[in-house]
């Protein structure tokens, strides 16, 4: 049962132009939410969070939104940069049980010239 | 200076064979945990430890045993390794959850490069 999805696999994108990367969830115990970016042969790096009092957080060109009734939280990077081609993780937790993150399966973003 | 990190980053072996993946984080954190990620990329979390006291501990079967000598290591330990175990093992750790204003703040996981598991 998956409780994160990311739906979109892949995602090509014009350097410049926005990205915007999409993340559904089932739980409704879920409150935090997070994104992380992944480089081959790394281990994911933590990117940006939300917590679910809120329905929006920046940081620099990135943004998260999130709407709760749909159950369904973004990121978008703006302008996109080649530097940000990466596979992107969103990852959500519970209050009820907080050291344990549920990541969705990642979408692979190529931001090309 | 590496802040989470994880040896052998490459790892292959034949079935049967009873192996370590050991990991070390330099930020102080309290908590330490064991992630999986498999073929089809899902990122799956097997252990949690906080101050060396094991928190989660997943549906992951037995062979597969963690051990915290103090809270800035965390050890993989796999018994008779199958042809499934093969996979990328990430270590993270974190300083865990405050709260903030009345409410549950988070603190990230920061990630270990991982180490690619191949089981012959």
């Amino acid at each position: 049962d998956q409780q994160v999805k990311q739906n979109s696999p892949s995602l090509s994108v014009q350097e410049g132009r926005i990205s915007i990367l999409n993340c559904d969830y089932t739980n409704s115990m879920f409150d935090y939410f997070l994104w992380y970016k992944k480089y081959p042969a790394e281990g994911p790096t933590f990117l940006i969070s939300i917590s679910s009092i809120k329905d929006k957080n920046e940081d620099g060109r990135f943004t998260v939104f999130l709407n709760k009734s749909a159950k369904h939280l973004s990121l978008h990077i703006v302008p996109s940069q080649p530097g940000d081609s990466a596979v992107y993780f969103c990852a959500a937790s519970s209050s009820y049980n907080t050291d344990k993150l549920i990541f969705g399966t990642g979408t692979r973003l190529q931001v090309f010239p | 200076d590496t802040a989470v990190s994880q040896t052998p980053k490459y790892l292959v072996t034949q079935m049967g064979n009873d192996k370590s993946i050991k990991c070390e984080q330099n930020l102080g954190h309290d908590t330490m945990y064991w992630y999986k990620q498999d073929s089809k990329k899902f990122l799956k979390i097997m252990f949690s430890y906080n101050n060396k006291e094991l928190i989660i501990n997943e549906t992951v079967p037995n062979r597969f045993s963690p051990k915290s000598p103090d809270k800035a290591h965390l050890n993989l330990h796999i018994n008779s390794l199958e042809l499934g175990d093969s996979a990328v093992y990430f270590c993270a750790s974190s300083q865990g959850v405050f709260r903030s204003g009345g409410y549950l703040s988070y603190n990230e996981q920061f990630f270990g490069p991982g180490t690619r598991l191949t089981v012959l």
